[in-house]
């Protein structure tokens, strides 16, 4: 009953270290997606992937990276850390098509010093 | 450009009384879908209800209700009998298609809305 997993679940960066946050799903859904959570600002959109193969850009690309090899993975590169990207990373998947339900995981907290 | 506004930031309530969150949405869709996800104090977001444009039924599941009323652009969220465990922010969204072939969907989220329920 995994659903969507990601790790670490907590982790702290000096500034210009790099970092990748995993992300798998077991339900086979072709649409994954990341986003970050900040005080008083919702969700926002990183980056998405639509399947393997095949990524894009969402609301807050800069300063991350990503790729999709496969359809269960979704890992998210931070390339060179800054404090601006402290925040609550979520992972998401859902079928494909507009309206389907998103599921997310469970939440990566980070911190950059 | 989509929108969702939750005016209420905060709210307090003691058990059992009944509390409704607010969600306001602007979108130039025409079919368009709305949820309401709950991230509780450990920090996971759990999907609620799934709402389509085309369907203005009011929902009920258990002690949880939603209002959905296309003329106001509205999709709130009753509590009823309220319970400490119901103490979590609730946020609402709206979704948007993404990628070709409309092959994706986005979430455009409010800013959520913080319940305490207390003893």
């Amino acid at each position: 009953n995994a659903g969507v997993t990601q790790t670490p679940k907590f982790q702290v960066l000096k500034t210009g270290q790099s970092m990748t946050l995993q992300c798998a799903q077991d339900m086979n859904h072709e649409y994954m997606s990341w986003y970050r959570q900040d005080p008083g600002m919702g969700l926002r959109l990183i980056h998405y992937s639509v399947g393997a193969g095949i990524t894009d850009q969402g609301e807050v690309p800069n300063g991350y990276n990503v790729s999709r090899s496969t359809t269960e993975d979704f890992p998210l590169r931070l390339l060179s850390a800054a404090p601006s990207q402290t925040s609550v990373y979520f992972c998401a998947s859902s079928y494909s098509g507009v309206g389907n339900t998103i599921y997310f995981g469970e939440g990566s907290w980070l911190t950059v010093v | 450009a989509q929108k969702v506004t939750q005016a209420q930031t905060e709210i307090s309530v003691v058990e059992k009384e009944d509390v409704t969150l607010d969600c306001v949405y602007e979108t130039r869709d025409t079919t368009y879908y709305l949820f309401w996800y709950k991230q509780p104090p450990s920090g996971e977001l759990g999907f609620l209800i799934r709402r389509n444009s085309f369907d203005e039924q009011n929902e009920i599941s258990g002690r949880y209700s939603w209002n959905f009323q296309k003329s106001t652009s509205s999709f709130n969220f009753t509590i009823t009998a309220s319970q400490v465990v119901d103490s979590a922010v609730y946020f609402c969204a709206l979704s948007e298609a993404v990628g070709k072939e409309t092959s994706g969907s986005r979430l455009t989220f409010g800013e959520g809305t913080q319940l305490t329920v207390n003893p």
